[in-house]
């Protein structure tokens, strides 16, 4: 039972452009969010965080919005840069779970010349 | 300051052998995460170690174990090896643990092949 989903395993973006990276979640416990970015052969690393108790958190070019009555949220990147090209990994903290994080299974994004 | 490391980098087995995978967190650095990851399925909890406890398990079986040193050094150990245990293993190190949110720190993983 995957309580943290990402439903597009990738997404092709013009450089340039926004890219939109959606994550979806069933568990009304999770507190915290997140999103990670990683690299071939690298480990993830921390990119963006939002608070349960926020709608929205920016920095930079990236954005995350979260929507708790969808149990939505998605990560926004404008513009779009050929750096950002790596997979995206959606968290959440679980409260009921010894505030241990779950993982989405990724989505793959490549931002196009 | 160092990053986390994770030794060795790859690693082949074959079936029914067992491994041990080292892990040396961000100096500091009290808490110890430990994830597998699989294509298509995202990264699966295994463990975490805060101060040489074990203080959360994901749903793995009893083939996977792990232990944390007091220089917080963690290593995790996989018997009886299987073919689907072939997978990239992550370890994470974090300030502390639990409800006061510390971002977790990646190394690059440990590519285990089992033939």
């Amino acid at each position: 039972d995957q309580q943290v989903k990402q439903n597009s395993p990738s997404l092709s973006v013009q450089e340039g452009r926004i890219s939109i990276l959606n994550c979806d979640y069933t568990n009304s416990m999770f507190d915290y969010f997140l999103w990670y970015k990683k690299y071939p052969a690298e480990g993830p690393t921390f990119l963006i965080s939002i608070s349960s108790i926020k709608d929205k958190n920016e920095d930079g070019r990236f954005t995350v919005f979260l929507n708790k009555s969808a149990k939505h949220l998605s990560l926004h990147i404008v513009p779009s840069q050929p750096g950002d090209s790596a997979v995206y990994f959606c968290a959440a903290r679980a409260r009921d779970s010894n505030y241990q994080l779950i993982w989405g299974a990724g989505t793959k994004l490549i931002i196009k010349p | 300051k160092a990053g986390v490391t994770q030794t060795p980098r790859y690693l082949i087995k074959t079936r029914g052998q067992q491994v041990t995978l080292s892990c040396s967190p961000i100096s500091g650095h009290r808490s110890v995460s430990w994830y597998q990851q699989t294509p298509g399925q995202g990264l699966q909890f295994l463990f975490e170690y805060f101060s040489e406890t074990q203080r959360n398990k994901g749903n793995f079986p009893g083939r996977f174990s792990g232990r944390q040193f007091s220089n917080s050094r963690s290593e995790m150990n996989v018997s009886t090896l299987e073919l689907g245990d072939s997978a990239l293993y992550l370890c994470a190190s974090s300030l502390t643990s639990g409800d006061s949110y510390n971002e977790q720190f990646f190394g690059p993983g440990t590519r285990l092949t089992v033939l």
